[in-house]
C-alpha cells in the first residue's frame, strides 16, 4: 500500500459525460502528479500540483482540468468525454526526497 | 526523440533464473533520477528502485538491483532468483532535472513484459 488513494477505482460513463476523479496524497507529500496510462500512448505526465498550484503541465488535453485543495487532496476533471479517454488513470505523490513518486492504484475509466 | 527507451517488449524467464530488463535514457541534464516500477495484472503501480545521477554506487532493494552505466546512459534493472510473482509489466522512468521546483514529473519507457516460466 503506497499510502496514496484514489475514487473511484472503476468508472464508465457516455461519450461527451463529464466526471471527476478524486486523490488523497499520502500524509504530509505536498505534491500531487496525474498520468494517463492508455494503449496508444503508454504512461503520460498530464499535470502536477504543489501545495494548492499548478507546478507543471504536459499533455493535458483542454477538455482536462485539474485542482488541488486546502487539504491537499486533488482532483482532476475529464469533460466533453470521448472513446479515446478511455485509459487508467494515476495520481502520484511525492514529498521533499528526490527519490520518491508513489502512485495510487487508479481510477479506470471506460468511455462507451 | 525518446528520453527513455526499453527494447525488450517482453521477456521470458525461468523460475529461479536472474533476468536483466534494459532501459537507456537521453537527458542533457546532469542532475537526473532513474526509476522502476512494477506493474502486475492487477493495475497498480509498485516502485521497486531508485537511482540517482550523482550516486557513486549501484542501487539496490533486496532482489533488485540496478545496473547504472552512466556513459552509456543505461540503467537496467536485475532481479535475482526470479518468482512467479515478478510476472508483470516493468516501467524505466526518468525524472529530470532534480531539485526543479518547477516540476518533478516522470518520464516513462514504454515497458518490458516479464513472464516467469515454473
Amino acid at each position: 500500500d503506497s499510502g496514496v488513494t484514489q475514487t473511484p477505482k472503476h468508472l464508465i460513463t457516455a461519450t461527451g459525460q463529464r466526471v471527476t476523479l478524486r486523490c488523497s496524497p499520502r500524509s504530509g507529500d505536498l505534491s500531487v502528479y496525474w498520468y494517463q496510462q492508455s494503449l496508444d500512448q503508454g504512461l503520460q505526465f498530464l499535470i502536477q500540483y504543489y501545495n494548492g498550484e499548478e507546478r507543471a503541465k504536459g499533455n493535458i488535453l483542454e477538455r482536462f482540468s485539474a485542482q488541488q485543495f486546502p487539504d491537499l487532496h486533488s482532483e482532476l476533471n475529464l469533460s466533453s468525454l470521448e472513446l479515446g479517454d478511455s485509459a487508467l488513470y494515476f495520481c502520484a505523490s511525492s514529498g521533499s526526497l528526490e527519490n520518491e513518486q508513489f502512485f495510487g492504484p487508479g481510477t479506470r475509466l471506460t468511455v462507451l | 526523440a525518446q528520453k527513455i527507451t526499453q527494447t525488450q517488449p517482453g521477456m521470458f524467464v525461468q523460475e529461479k533464473e536472474a533476468v536483466t530488463l534494459d532501459c537507456t535514457y537521453d537527458t542533457s541534464d546532469p542532475s537526473y533520477g532513474l526509476f522502476w516500477y512494477k506493474q502486475p495484472s492487477s493495475g497498480e503501480m509498485i516502485f521497486l528502485i531508485y537511482q540517482g545521477s550523482y550516486d557513486q554506487q549501484n542501487a539496490t532493494e533486496g532482489r533488485y538491483s540496478l545496473n547504472f552505466q552512466k556513459a552509456r546512459k543505461s540503467a537496467n534493472l536485475v532481479i535475482s532468483a526470479s518468482q512467479l510473482g515478478d510476472s508483470a509489466m516493468y516501467f524505466c522512468a526518468m525524472r529530470e532535472p532534480l531539485n526543479n521546483n518547477a516540476g518533478n514529473m516522470l518520464t516513462f519507457g514504454g515497458g518490458t513484459r516479464l513472464m516467469v516460466k515454473p
